[in-house]
């Protein structure tokens, strides 16, 4: 069965800190990616970074990387130098590419990032 | 630029009518996505759709249908809305490496 669980429903972070948003996942599959997407205040998603699950190289998009632990189907967005403007919804999302079942998402982790 | 355009924005609709949420994008993807979102639940896939003509049933598809006229054009249809319906709902095509292009949502309120 597919799953993705993201546990810490907050969090915060001072401007200019290293930040870390985790995520879990279930699957059967061998081939899958994990994606990040950020939701903004106004509701829009956007595309911050994917993992595939056959690449052992932690993948990297400007201040964005992930810390991807296949053995453990665990996966944590980074944001490094964080500032107000990272501020929103985080949610990470599994997609299978051999059964090319659709995105499942997680719940999502709301980040504050303060001044 | 991808391209995904969500109509309407805000609906408010009565218990027992008939919704129709309408989704285009100028992206020529395949495969897209109809998606509510609910505090504690995240994004639910209601249904997708693999090109004109072809919808799915998601995890949740239960009063809802969904049809795919063109390669643009995908709409969610709610024959008789209920109050547990209301969510905002997210639509999304499906671009290069699965990535995913989001609508800006429609915001559904039925009373």
């Amino acid at each position: 069965a597919q799953r993705v669980t993201q546990v810490q429903p907050t969090g915060s972070s001072q401007w200019g800190e290293e930040v870390t948003l985790d995520c879990s996942y279930e699957t059967s599959e061998y081939f899958y990616r994990i994606f990040w997407y950020r939701q903004l205040f106004s509701g829009e998603m956007v595309f911050l970074i994917y993992q595939p699950s056959f690449d052992t190289q932690n993948q990297r998009s400007g201040r964005y990387s992930v810390v991807f632990q296949k053995s453990f189907k665990s996966i944590s967005l980074v944001i490094s130098a964080s500032q107000p403007e990272d501020s929103g919804t985080y949610f990470c999302a599994l997609s299978e590419l051999i059964t090319g079942t659709y995105q499942r998402f997680g719940t999502g982790t709301k980040l504050q990032v303060v001044p | 630029e991808a391209a995904v355009t969500q109509s309407p924005r805000n609906k408010v609709a009565v218990t027992g009518g008939k919704v129709t949420l309408s989704c285009n994008q100028t992206n020529n993807h395949n495969n897209m996505y109809w998606y509510r979102q609910d505090t504690g639940h995240g994004l639910r896939l209601i249904h997708y759709s693999y090109g004109a003509g072809s919808t799915e049933k998601g995890d949740i598809p239960d009063g809802y249908k969904a049809s795919r006229p063109s390669q643009e054009n995908f709409s969610l249809i709610l024959e008789l809305a209920t109050p547990s319906q209301t969510s905002v709902y997210f639509c999304a095509s499906v671009g290069g490496q699965n990535t995913l292009y989001f609508g800006a949502g429609t915001r559904l309120s039925v009373l």
